[in-house]
C-alpha cells in the first residue's frame, strides 16, 4: 500500500539555524499538508499546498515558514530560522482532493531546536 | 469557527472489555469526520471516516464510530478491546476547506 514518507526521522538544530524537512507524498496525491505536534499538544495545522503553491496556511505559518515541491516528488519544510518553540513533531500528509478526502500521514520528523 | 473537543485525556480499559472516546466537533455545515490511532513513535494512521449515508460506520481493527447530528458527536467505540489497541486517538473534522481541525487526543491504557 502506498504510504507517505519523511526524512530524517529526527533532527536536532541549534536555534537560529536553517533546517529543511522533506516529504514524499502518495504519488497520484494532489493535495499537501504540513501539521505540527508539540509534545503532548494537538496535532496542529501549518499550510496546505496545491498546483504548485499554498493553498492555505495557518497563523503560526509566518516568515520563517516554506514550503516547496522542488521535483515531481518531494515536498519540503523550510524553517529559514529555528527558535526553541519550533521544537515539535512535523507531519507530512497527502490527500486525492480537498474537504471530504481521508489525509494520509507520514510517520513524522521530530524536530529539537536547542 | 471549526473545532474537535475530546474530553477525555486519559482513559483506562480491561483487555476485553468494551471502549468508547468521546469526540464533539463544531462546524456550521455537514462535516467530515475522522478517527486517527497513533501508536507511540508512530504517525497517524486514518482508522475510519463519516462523509455522509449510513451514520454508523465501520473501520479498522474492529473500531466502529456513530455520527449524531443532533449532539455534534462522533464517538469511537469497540465492543472488545485488545492490549495491541493502547494508543493515543484522535478526532478530526474536516469539510470545504483545506485542512483538518484534531482534537487534543484521548490516550487508551489497555489493563490486562
Amino acid at each position: 500500500e502506498p504510504e507517505v514518507t519523511q526524512t530524517p526521522s529526527h533532527q536536532v538544530t541549534q536555534m537560529g539555524q536553517e533546517v529543511i524537512l522533506r516529504c514524499v507524498p502518495i504519488s497520484n496525491h494532489l493535495y499537501f499538508y504540513w501539521y505540527r505536534q508539540i509534545l503532548g499538544q494537538k496535532v496542529e495545522f501549518l499550510v496546505s499546498f496545491y498546483n504548485n503553491e499554498i493553498s492555505e496556511k495557518s497563523e503560526i505559518f509566518d516568515d520563517q515558514f516554506s514550503v516547496e515541491r522542488p521535483d515531481g516528488s518531494n515536498f519540503t519544510l523550510k524553517i529559514r530560522s529555528t527558535k526553541l518553540e519550533d521544537s515539535a513533531m512535523y507531519f507530512c500528509a497527502s490527500s486525492r482532493g480537498k474537504g471530504g478526502y481521508e489525509q494520509y500521514f507520514g510517520p513524522g520528523t521530530r524536530l529539537t531546536v536547542t | 469557527a471549526q473545532s474537535v473537543t475530546q474530553p477525555d485525556i486519559h482513559i483506562t480499559v480491561s483487555e476485553g472489555a468494551s471502549l468508547e472516546l468521546r469526540c464533539n466537533y463544531s462546524y456550521g455545515a455537514t462535516p467530515y469526520l475522522f478517527w486517527y490511532v497513533q501508536s507511540p513513535g508512530q504517525g497517524l494512521q486514518l482508522l475510519l471516516k463519516y462523509f455522509s449515508g449510513d451514520t454508523l460506520v465501520q473501520g479498522i481493527k474492529g473500531f466502529e464510530a456513530e455520527f449524531k447530528r443532533s449532539q455534534s458527536s462522533f464517538n469511537l467505540r469497540k465492543p472488545s478491546v485488545h492490549w495491541s489497541d493502547a494508543a493515543e486517538y484522535f478526532c478530526a473534522v474536516g469539510g470545504n476547506f483545506n485542512k483538518f481541525y484534531f482534537g487534543s487526543g484521548t490516550k487508551l491504557n489497555v489493563k490486562p
